[in-house]
C-alpha cells in the first residue's frame, strides 16, 4: 500500500514565523501535491511537482513555496506565516506511469497561526 | 473556468441508501473521482469511473454517470453509521496535465 506520511498532526505557529510542512511518500511516486482544505471551499491546490527540482504553481501560490529536492519528499514552506494561512493541509502524490492517476493523500496536518 | 459542485450536507437513517450528487463543467473530463474523508484523516479513494462509462458498481458502491448534464452521483446501499464522513468529487482529464478539481466536499451523517 501506497503510504504518504506528513510529518505533524498538528502544528500552532506564530504569526510571521517560518513554518515547514514536510511530506514523504514510499511509492517511488513523480508527482506530488500540496493541497489546502478549507470548510465549504473543498480542496484547492497550491502547488505540485512532478519530478524533483520542479515545481509548478497551483491556483493559490501566493505567501507559499515549494522543495523537492529527493524524490520521495516535498516540503511546503511559509515563508512568513499569517493567520488566513490557517487550514488543515494536504499531501498526495501520484505516479506518471497512468494518466489520471489517483491521487493517494497523508493523514493531513492541522496548522493554526496565532 | 473548471468548477465542480456538491451539496454540503446529507442525513439518512442507517439502513437506507445515500446519493450523493456532483455536478461538473469540464466538458473534457474523463476520469472522475469519488474519495472518503472520515474525520481527522487524508482522503481515501473510493471509487473512479472513466467517462465513457454511464455506470460502475462496486460492492454497496454505485457509480452514475449523466455526461449530457455533466452529473455523477455515489449511492451507497445499507449505510451504516462507518460511512459518516465527507465525499468529494473529483474530476481531471487526459491531457497530460496534473490538475485534479475537487468538489466542496458533501457532509453524510448516518443516524442510529
Amino acid at each position: 500500500d501506497v503510504k504518504v506520511t506528513q510529518s505533524s498532526r498538528y502544528l500552532v505557529k506564530r504569526t510571521g514565523e517560518k513554518v515547514f510542512l514536510e511530506c514523504v511518500q514510499d511509492m517511488d511516486h513523480e508527482n506530488m501535491f500540496w493541497y489546502r482544505q478549507d470548510p465549504g471551499l473543498g480542496l484547492r491546490l497550491i502547488y505540485f511537482s512532478y519530478d524533483v527540482k520542479m515545481k509548478e504553481k497551483g491556483d493559490i501560490p501566493e505567501g507559499y513555496s515549494v522543495s523537492r529536492e529527493k524524490k520521495e519528499r516535498f516540503s511546503l514552506i511559509l515563508e512568513s506565516a499569517s493567520t488566513n494561512q490557517t487550514s488543515m493541509y494536504l499531501c498526495a502524490s501520484s505516479p506518471s506511469d497512468r494518466l489520471s492517476s489517483p491521487l493517494h493523500f497523508g493523514n493531513g496536518t492541522r496548522l493554526t497561526v496565532t | 473556468g473548471e468548477d465542480v459542485e456538491q451539496s454540503l450536507f446529507l442525513s439518512v437513517r442507517e439502513g437506507d441508501s445515500s446519493v450523493i450528487n456532483c455536478t461538473y463543467t469540464d466538458s473534457s473530463s474523463t476520469y472522475l473521482y469519488w474519495y472518503k474523508q472520515e474525520p481527522g484523516a487524508g482522503l481515501q479513494l473510493l471509487t473512479y469511473i472513466f467517462s465513457n462509462m454511464d455506470m460502475k458498481q462496486d460492492q454497496r458502491l454505485t457509480v452514475l454517470l449523466n455526461k449530457k448534464d455533466k452529473h455523477l452521483s455515489l449511492r451507497i446501499a445499507d449505510t451504516q453509521t462507518g460511512d459518516s464522513a465527507i465525499y468529494f468529487c473529483a474530476e481531471t482529464d487526459t491531457s497530460g496535465t496534473y490538475k485534479y478539481i475537487f468538489g466542496t466536499g458533501t457532509r453524510l451523517k448516518v443516524l442510529a
